[in-house]
Parts: C-alpha cells; sequence; structure tokens
C-alpha cells in the first residue's frame, strides 16, 4: 500500500507554545489528506479536511484558528496548533487521499502531542 | 447522517480460536465500508473494505467480512487467532464524500 510520513512522531511542548506537525504523501499526490485525533482508547475523530491550494473544512467544533492547516503541495499537509493546552494533547494522525472516490484514504503512524 | 456501532468494546479469545467482531452502521445513501486493525502506539492499517459486488470481503493477515444490507452489518471473521492479533479494530464508513466515520473500536485480547 501507498506510504504516508508525518513527523514529529511525538512532541512534548510548554502549554502556549506551538506545535507544527507534518504529513506526507511519499509515493503518490494526495488531492485531499484528513487530519484525525484520537484520545487514549477512544476512537478517531474527523477534525478537518485539506485540500491542496484551498482553505482547510473543518469539522464542527473544530476551531479553525487554533488547528491551522495548510495543504500546500499535492504531497504535504501540516497541522500547526496554536498556543498549545494540555487539553490538546492527544494522538493526531493524518490520512491521504488521491481523490477518486473509491480510493483507499491511507493512514500516517500518527504524532503523540504532550503538552505539559 | 452516518454512524458506526462497534457492539463490544473488548473480546478476548484464545488461540487458534475463531473470532467475530461485530459491526453495524446506519446511512441513508449507499456506503463504503472498511475495517482498520491499530497496533499499540501506531497508525491505522487497512484490514479489508467493501465497495461494490461480492458481499463476502477477504482481506490481510486471513480476516474476512460479510456486508449484509438488510441488517445493515459488516462483521469482521477470522478462524483461528494468533497471538499477534492483538490489537484494536476499527470499523468505518464512508459516503462519496469521503469522509470517514469510525465506530469507538474494539479491543482483541488473545489469550495464550
Amino acid at each position: 500500500g501507498a506510504v504516508v510520513s508525518q513527523h514529529p512522531s511525538w512532541v512534548i511542548c510548554k502549554s502556549g507554545t506551538s506545535v507544527k506537525i507534518e504529513c506526507r504523501s511519499l509515493d503518490f499526490q494526495a488531492t485531499t489528506m484528513f487530519w484525525y485525533r484520537q484520545f487514549p482508547k477512544q476512537s478517531l475523530m474527523l477534525m478537518a479536511t485539506s485540500n491542496e491550494g484551498s482553505k482547510a473544512t473543518y469539522e464542527q467544533g473544530v476551531e479553525k484558528d487554533k488547528f491551522l492547516i495548510n495543504h500546500a503541495s499535492l504531497t504535504l499537509s501540516t497541522l500547526t496548533v496554536t498556543s498549545a493546552h494540555p487539553e490538546d494533547s492527544s494522538f493526531y494522525i493524518c490520512s491521504s487521499h488521491s481523490g477518486a472516490s473509491t480510493d483507499t484514504q491511507y493512514f500516517g503512524p500518527g504524532t503523540r502531542l504532550t503538552v505539559l | 447522517a452516518q454512524s458506526v456501532t462497534q457492539l463490544d468494546s473488548q473480546v478476548p479469545v484464545f488461540e487458534e480460536a475463531p473470532v467475530e467482531l461485530r459491526c453495524n452502521y446506519s446511512s441513508s445513501v449507499s456506503v463504503y465500508l472498511f475495517w482498520y486493525v491499530q497496533y499499540p502506539n501506531q497508525g491505522l492499517q487497512l484490514l479489508l473494505k467493501y465497495l461494490s459486488g461480492s458481499t463476502l470481503v477477504k482481506g490481510i493477515n486471513g480476516f474476512e467480512a460479510e456486508f449484509n444490507k438488510s441488517q445493515t452489518s459488516f462483521h469482521l471473521r477470522k478462524p483461528s487467532v494468533h497471538i499477534s492479533d492483538t490489537a484494536e479494530y476499527f470499523c468505518a464508513v464512508s459516503d462519496r464524500d469521503d469522509k470517514i466515520i469510525f465506530g469507538k473500536g474494539t479491543r482483541l485480547h488473545i489469550l495464550p
């Protein structure tokens, strides 16, 4: 299957700082990327849909000014958690999609964010 | 709106025994159905998917699932589990929107 990478795999930061997470589609062009967050022992919750060259679409209840998403190229999307707080600590997972409706989404390995 | 219900949060099974992980969905439109596996501290790996055609879908690692439209179910099965199958399993549904809605997951415990 296709390979999607995330960087960093884990990060610890102080409250009030911003953290950027990168999601790269390594072997195909991803017209759409999705960002999810997963709390311990819970399911994945879709945060936003990111289309290359346009603004991201956020799910209800997700603050777009707090979770900044940039999808500047067909192989890279970034999620920046601004002014992070301890309640933002979570496992963030991205997925890539080529755009064809029957294509599978390929998931990255996730980034564990811990805010102290 | 779509939703996915995984009826069991945890399923303990003895090694080499068969297992079934249950999944029911609701949707007003045609859907695509998926099962993903998540090993500890890792991302998701696709086990199998149903898009159309044969209702019995075979996936990786010996897993299979059957799409039952009348019962709105997509249960996952494996005839003989191995200790390495210990993981969290997520059932998911997607429509043409390409958004994937996940169930809450079922933790599979393999007992020696």
